[in-house]
């Protein structure tokens, strides 16, 4: 059982928008930033957006984070295939004194 | 170029010991914090844990606590975890990560990960 909640999978069509949420509470998304992580299978995960909406270099601006109270969500633009994934949701959290996850969505682009 | 090369990970029985190692380049070791995570097969990230840049600062999850210790070599620019007692369920690949640095903890993720290398424990 995650700390933070996803939902297991999401799906859209190819150029459309997809939305992923995590779900925490006040010792993490409500007191602490969400980054979030891209996980191809068989492969390492990678930082897709810090700080709750900042975008490292070379992450293009079709990916974009949000957050309000203690949830936080996801967005992917103009969905291409090579965006199936698994995508992790993650924060501090303070009461546990932890870096806890969410349990990962699978994206479907279909 | 960030290199993260984890090794060690092994097929070993319930209640041996292993000691993982992960060898970093194109950085400054010392200038960071790092830590180990690990995904079972099939499943979830899970924060193992953490060290400061000094060694001063560690933490472990609750579920390796008292069983696995942390530890690094600035000289080497190597970071270590040292796993006894090993249960079938630290299954899983074990990834060395570097916490990007931010001013506080409220900002905390991590912005480079190595391939991860293999634990599998049998009972």
């Amino acid at each position: 059982q995650s700390v933070l909640t996803q939902p297991p999978s999401v799906s859209a069509a190819p150029g459309q928008k997809a939305t992923i949420s995590c779900s925490g509470s006040s010792s993490n998304i409500g007191n602490n930033y969400v980054s979030w992580y891209q996980q191809v299978p068989g492969t390492a995960p990678k930082l897709l957006i810090y700080d709750n909406n900042k975008r490292p270099s070379g992450i293009p601006d079709r990916f974009s984070g949000s957050t309000s109270g203690t949830s936080a969500t996801l967005g992917i633009t103009g969905l291409q295939t090579g965006d199936e994934a698994d995508y992790y949701c993650g924060a501090w959290d303070s009461s546990l004194t932890a870096m806890v996850f969410g349990g990962g969505t699978k994206l479907t682009v279909l | 170029e960030v290199q993260l090369v984890e090794s060690g990970g092994d097929l070993v029985q319930s209640g041996r010991s292993l000691r993982l190692s992960c060898a970093v380049s194109g950085f400054t070791f010392d200038d960071y914090a790092m830590h180990w995570v690990r995904q079972s097969p099939g499943k979830g990230l899970e924060w193992v844990s953490g060290i400061s840049w000094s060694s001063g600062g560690i933490g472990y999850a609750d579920s390796v606590k008292g069983r696995f210790t942390i530890s690094r070599d600035n000289a080497k620019n190597s970071l270590y975890l040292q796993m006894n007692n090993l249960r079938p369920d630290d299954t899983a690949f074990y990834y060395c990560a570097r916490r990007a640095t931010t001013v506080t903890l409220r900002g905390f993720y991590f912005d480079f990960w190595g391939q991860g290398t293999l634990v599998t424990v049998s009972s």
